[in-house]
């Protein structure tokens, strides 16, 4: 079966300085990856996915996430964090073919805080 | 106007009611979800739709049914509620055609406090 682990529940961090949320996955195939972010009271967005080719994979918002085959991992980057960071993130992976039915198994979240 | 609207956005209902949440689209998918979040656990999938004949449980079914009146409409149920199902409940969408990149899109959400 497969299960998505996201080790850090809460993550504080300073305006301006660096952010890294850490996924680890458990996928039998070949997997779709996602992070969404979740700001308070909206619901999901996508912010980036991966099905292929290169691993450093771009999205928005100034994010970019790295997939490591080998050490089962697509951790969430940004290199300065602005104050409407502060949101819930959630890694998601899925099955690489239709007949799955994109559904999406989900991290349990970290959430961000970001100080003054 | 939102893609993917939850009605209500809010429900404060007590034990044993029967629930409603009802969810539209406008994107023109044929796939559509219920999920569930709960903190800490992320989003758990509870039906999902491929399209109006197609209607299929995920991982946390029981005590849930739903309904998909039309290819833009998807509705869940809860006919007896109880306190454990107090979460956060998204519908959400994706397409079956095209490049089948697995995205969902999302709505805003419906909160359900059961008593």
């Amino acid at each position: 079966a497969q299960s998505v682990t996201q080790p850090d529940i809460h993550i504080t961090v300073s305006e301006g300085a660096s952010l890294e949320l850490r996924c680890n996955y458990s996928y039998g195939a070949t997997p779709y990856l996602f992070w969404y972010v979740q700001s308070p009271g909206q619901g999901l967005q996508l912010l980036l996915k991966y099905f292929s080719g290169d691993t450093l994979v771009q999205g928005i918002k100034g994010f970019e996430a790295e997939f490591k085959r080998s050490q089962s991992s697509f951790n969430l980057r940004k290199p300065s964090v602005h104050w409407s960071d502060a949101a819930e993130y959630f890694c998601a992976v899925g099955a690489a073919f239709k007949a799955a039915g994109n559904k999406l198994t989900f991290g349990g979240g970290t959430r961000v805080l970001v100080k003054p | 106007d939102a893609d993917v609207t939850q009605t209500p956005r809010n429900r404060i209902t007590k034990t044993g009611k029967r629930i409603m949440l009802e969810c539209s689209q406008t994107k023109g998918h044929d796939r559509m979800y219920w999920y569930r979040q709960d903190p800490g656990l992320g989003l758990r999938l509870i039906y999902y739709s491929f399209d109006v004949k197609d209607i299929n449980k995920g991982e946390i079914s029981d005590g849930y049914s739903v309904s998909r009146q039309a290819q833009a409409k998807f509705s869940l149920s809860l006919e007896s509620a109880i306190p454990n199902q107090t979460a956060l409940y998204f519908c959400a969408t994706s397409d079956l055609t095209g490049s089948d990149t697995g995205e969902l899109f999302f709505g805003e959400g419906s909160r359900l406090t059961v008593l």
